[in-house]
Formats: structure tokens, sequence, C-alpha cells
């Protein structure tokens, strides 16, 4: 089955910075990849995804770049700011929705003024 | 707010106990997943219900068990608890389809505390 690495494990830059958490997977066949940010105490939330037949993808200050011949995605936050404080979780899945999602460990960003 | 819906938010119980969660999907979603997460780890995938069917299992202990109602909530029992079932527990829905993107949203949880 997946399996799925993430490093680190904690991450602390300063306001501005920029900030990379990068995430192996096993299973050649995922083509599927989530990041999601969970702040103290609340939900995971969904804050962008790629497939495999993408490379990069970007939304304002977050991408996400896939190496599917290393079996790597990272996830690029530029410009960090307090507010991007929290855990941010990689996911893979292969197949389709009816398969699961398998979780990295999570990283604890800590983004100071 | 995703539109899951979970309750309790909080429960509190001892150890021998057996308590029920339950999930509301968003509107027009077919699948749910429940998760565990503990003090400082990661999302540990408990079970998958479509449409009322379990469809996957993951870690989940003996003493715990789920079910989909066809008005599609979902209810996770967790049985003979230990203080070790202490945690946060999601549930997510998706619409559940058969394509890769497939989308998990979350609700809010609910914190199990075991005394």
């Amino acid at each position: 089955g997946e399996n799925v690495e993430q490093h680190p494990s904690t991450l602390s830059v300063q306001e501005g910075d920029s900030a990379v958490i990068k995430c192996t997977y096993s299973d050649s066949a995922s083509n599927y990849f989530p990041w999601y940010k969970q702040e103290l105490g609340k939900r995971p939330q969904l804050i962008i995804d790629i497939r495999s037949n993408v490379g990069e993808k970007k939304d304002q200050r977050i991408a996400v770049t896939l190496n599917k011949t290393a079996k790597h995605f990272s996830l690029h936050i530029t410009e960090t700011q307090p507010e991007d404080s929290a855990v941010y979780f990689c996911a893979a899945r292969e197949g389709t929705g009816f398969q699961k999602l398998v979780f990295g460990t999570g990283t604890r960003l800590l983004v100071s003024p | 707010d995703s539109g899951v819906t979970q309750t309790p938010k909080h429960l509190i119980t001892a150890t021998g106990q057996r308590v029920t969660l339950r999930c509301s999907p968003r509107s027009g979603d077919l699948s749910v997943y429940w998760y565990q997460q503990s003090l400082d780890q990661g999302l540990q995938f408990l079970i998958h219900y479509y449409n009322g069917e379990e469809r996957a299992k993951g870690n989940i202990l003996e003493r715990f068990s789920a079910q989909q109602f066809p008005d599609l909530h979902s209810e996770l029992n967790l049985s003979s608890l230990e203080l070790g079932d202490s945690a946060l527990y999601f549930c997510a829905s998706s619409v559940g389809v058969r394509t890769p993107t497939d989308t998990q949203y979350f609700g809010p949880g609910t914190r199990l505390t075991v005394l």
C-alpha cells in the first residue's frame, strides 16, 4: 500500500521568508496529491491539490510541485505571514475517489513576526 | 465552514464506557470517512462509507464500529473505551465519484477525553 513521508516535522521561518515542505510517496500509481492546513484545535482545510498529469500549480502565495519520476511533491509558501502558522499535511491517493487518502505525518510551521 | 457537521463537539467519559459520534456530510456528498487524530499525531484513517456501504477499512480497532444511514449521516461507535482512545475524531465527506480529484472536506471534529 501507499506510504507517505513528510519533512521536516517542524519549520520555523521569519515573516516574509519562503517555506518549503516536502513529501515522498511510494506507490507510482498515485495520481492525486492534496495539501491540508490545520490550525490548532481546528479541522484540516484543503489549501491546494495537484493531479499527476500536472507538474506545478499555483494559488497566490502557495504553490505545489510534483516530480512523478522521483515520486515526491512539495508545498511552497512565499512571503510567509504569522497567520500561515499551522500544521500542514500532505496526502496521496491512488486511483479514484473510492480509494483512501494516505496522509503524511505533518509539518508544524511557525512564522515569527 | 466546510458544510460537514459533527456532534458532539466535546465528549468526556470514563474507561469502559461506550460513546457514539455523529457526522452529517455536505449536501450531495455520498462518501463519509472517519479519522482519528491523537495528540500531536497525524490523521489515521479509520473507515470509509459510500452511500450506506462500507468501502474501506483502515486501522480501526474491533471495539470501534461505524455505519452510514439512508439519510447519509454516519455514526462512529466506540466501546470499552481506554485512556488511549482519547483523541480528536474527524469525519470528512466527499461527493464520492470515480475521479482522482474527489476532494474530502473535514468536519470540525469531536474531542473525546477518556478519564
